[in-house]
């Protein structure tokens, strides 16, 4: 997987956009960056994902810059739930074995 | 759609038993996954399969046992359970998309060896 690097830890406020970043220098062309997400003591929710135009779902928007080498998670309107850490995954190959690395610990605070 | 369904979810064994945590995916997904999870560490994956039958090693099967008969189970077999071994354990499946993957997680499994 190619390596990518996060804050280890954000705090937002409840209500305010949350934008979590990531950089992805090494990344490939044919490479999609996903984001998940895992709630104290629950199982990987996945997010979102995108390869090089920007996404957005029911749950977040992905920026990813022209040059691919970095990518922003958005979080519309942050609520207490979204506390959490936040993964953002450069997977090779099939995309179906992920390298979780350390991610980061988004707070949402009242 | 009950999704990934992982059972226990929790268990207590003594060092040296066997035992074996279920997962059942009724999604279709052709792939299917074990991890495991340490306290303040990252999840890594243990044994995968890409279909019945089909097996392979992760980055730690050491001391796991894995099987593939059909397509919506995929159990993971401890041999001799060691204290290391204590966990929380997760199941994921996935399906290939025309626009990527993605792997669906279960709730987890909490193992204790003592």
């Amino acid at each position: 997987d190619a390596k990518t690097t996060q804050p280890p830890s954000m705090d937002c406020a409840e209500g305010r956009a949350a934008n979590l970043p990531c950089n992805h220098s090494t990344i490939s062309g044919n490479e999609y960056v996903y984001w998940y997400r895992q709630i104290h003591s629950q199982g990987p929710q996945y997010i979102i994902h995108g390869l090089k135009n920007n996404e957005t779902n029911e749950m977040a928007s992905l920026i990813i810059t022209e040059d691919r080498k970095s990518s922003t998670l958005i979080l519309p309107h942050a609520t207490l739930r979204d506390t959490a850490v936040y993964y953002c995954i450069v997977p090779s190959g099939s995309a179906r074995q992920l390298t979780f690395g350390s991610g980061t610990q988004l707070t949402v605070l009242p | 759609n009950a999704g990934v369904t992982q059972t226990p979810k929790f268990q207590v064994l003594k060092t040296g038993q066997s035992m074996t945590l279920q997962c059942a995916q009724d999604m279709n997904h052709e792939y299917m996954s074990w991890y495991r999870q340490d306290p303040g560490m990252g999840l890594r994956l243990i044994h995968y399969s890409v279909g019945a039958g089909i097996t392979d090693q992760g980055e730690v099967p050491n001391g796991y046992n894995v099987s593939r008969s059909t397509t919506e189970d995929f159990p993971l077999r401890l041999l001799s359970a060691a204290p290391s071994q204590t966990s929380v354990y997760f199941c994921a499946s996935s399906f290939s998309g025309a626009t990527g993957n993605t792997i669906y997680f279960g709730e987890g499994s909490w193992l204790t060896v003592v």
